[in-house]
Formats: structure tokens, sequence, C-alpha cells
């Protein structure tokens, strides 16, 4: 199957700092890729949709100047959380279909705590 | 409105067979996907139903009513590393995967 990786995998940072995200397709060309957020014991929620050249689509909810997304090439999203605050503090995971069939693929995941 | 149910939490004794259901609303529809996720980790695919029926991947199988908006998802042959939570997804007229707040199974020895 097609591989998605995520980087870091751990981060910790301080309470207003920024964190970047990246989220790769490492064997396949990804126009789309979903950006996910999950609190302990709860589900996948969707925070926004990144497009390859264009701007990302944002969920109800989701401040777009606070998770900046950036889609620069077809196998490269990042996800930056900017002025982070404890509230921030999830697992966010990154997707991607291949465009070949309609299963996304899921990166690893990364837990940020923000202290 | 969009809305995804399913049970919170299924406990079951390994060797056994466990069916988690899973019922569905949602604008349009283009298919039901169920993964599998270990806690701490990513979700991983286990199946992709779009026709009403019955597929069948080895331990696991994946079924579909599309005209009573229900699917399930049959593990047998229960073994420990199946602890997981089982996450259920429909497919909007958008594309759009609408998530489930997953089924946690406990496999008892």
């Amino acid at each position: 199957g097609a591989v998605v990786s995520q980087h870091p995998s751990r981060v910790i940072c301080k309470s207003g700092t920024s964190v970047k995200i990246e989220c790769r397709s490492l064997d396949f060309q990804a126009t789309t890729m979903f950006w996910y957020r999950q609190f302990p014991k709860q589900s996948l929620m969707l925070m926004a949709t990144s497009n390859e050249g264009s701007k990302a689509t944002y969920e109800q909810g989701v401040e777009k100047d606070k998770f900046l997304i950036n889609h620069a090439s077809l196998t490269l999203s990042t996800l930056t959380v900017t002025s982070a605050h404890p509230e921030d503090s999830s697992f966010y995971i990154c997707s991607a279909p291949t465009g070949e069939t309609y299963e996304q693929y899921f990166g690893p995941g990364t837990r940020l705590t923000v202290t | 409105g969009q809305n995804i149910d399913q049970p919170t939490e299924m406990t079951a004794t390994e060797g056994a067979i466990v069916q988690i259901n899973c019922t569905y609303q949602t604008s349009g529809f283009n298919g039901l996907f169920w993964y599998q996720q270990h806690a701490g980790e990513a979700p991983t695919f286990l199946s992709y139903n779009v026709l009403d029926g019955l597929e069948e991947k080895g331990r696991f199988s994946s079924f579909l009513s599309r005209s009573k908006g229900y699917s399930y998802l049959l593990l047998k042959e229960l073994q420990m590393k199946d602890s997981a939570s089982y996450l259920c997804a429909s497919m909007d007229s958008n594309y759009q995967l609408i998530w489930g707040a997953g089924t946690k199974l406990i496999i008892k020895p």
C-alpha cells in the first residue's frame, strides 16, 4: 500500500511558540491531503483539507490563522500551529488518497504537547 | 445532519467472533470504510464497501445495507492483538469522510 510519513512523531513546546508538522506521501503524488486532530478517547476530527497549489479548506470552528497549512508540492503538506497553547495539545494526523481508490492512507501521527 | 453511530465499547473472548455495528446518515453516499486504530497510533485501513452485501477478507468481513444505512464489521477467531478501536466512516457526496467516534474492542483471554 501507499506510504505517508509525518515528522516529528512527538514534540513538546512551550506555550506561545509555533510548531511545524510535515506530512509526506513517499510513493505517490497527493493533490489533496487531510489534517485531523484527535483528543484522547475521541474520534478523528477533520481540521482542514490541504490542496496542492491552492488555499486549504478549513472546517467550521478551525482558525485558519492559527493552523497554517501549506501544500507546496505534490508530496508535502505542512501544518503550523502558531502561538500554541496547552489546549492545542493533541494527536495530529494527516492522510492522503492516492487518487486510484477512495482509501485514505494515514501518516503515523504527531503527538503535540504544549507546556 | 450527518451522523455516524457505533457502540462505544465491546468486550469479547479470544478465539470468538464479534460484530461491530455502525449506522450512518450522510449527505450523499460514496462508500463505507472501516479502520482499525491501536492506542497512540494512526488508523489503518480494513475495508471499503459501496455495494450492498458482504465483503470477506481473511478473518475480517464487512457488510453494507445502503437502504438501511447500516454496516457491520465481523471479526472471527479473535486474537489478543485485535484489541483496538474500530472506526466506521461514511464518505459523503463531496468525497469527505464522516467519522464515527469509534468502538473500543477489548479482547479477554
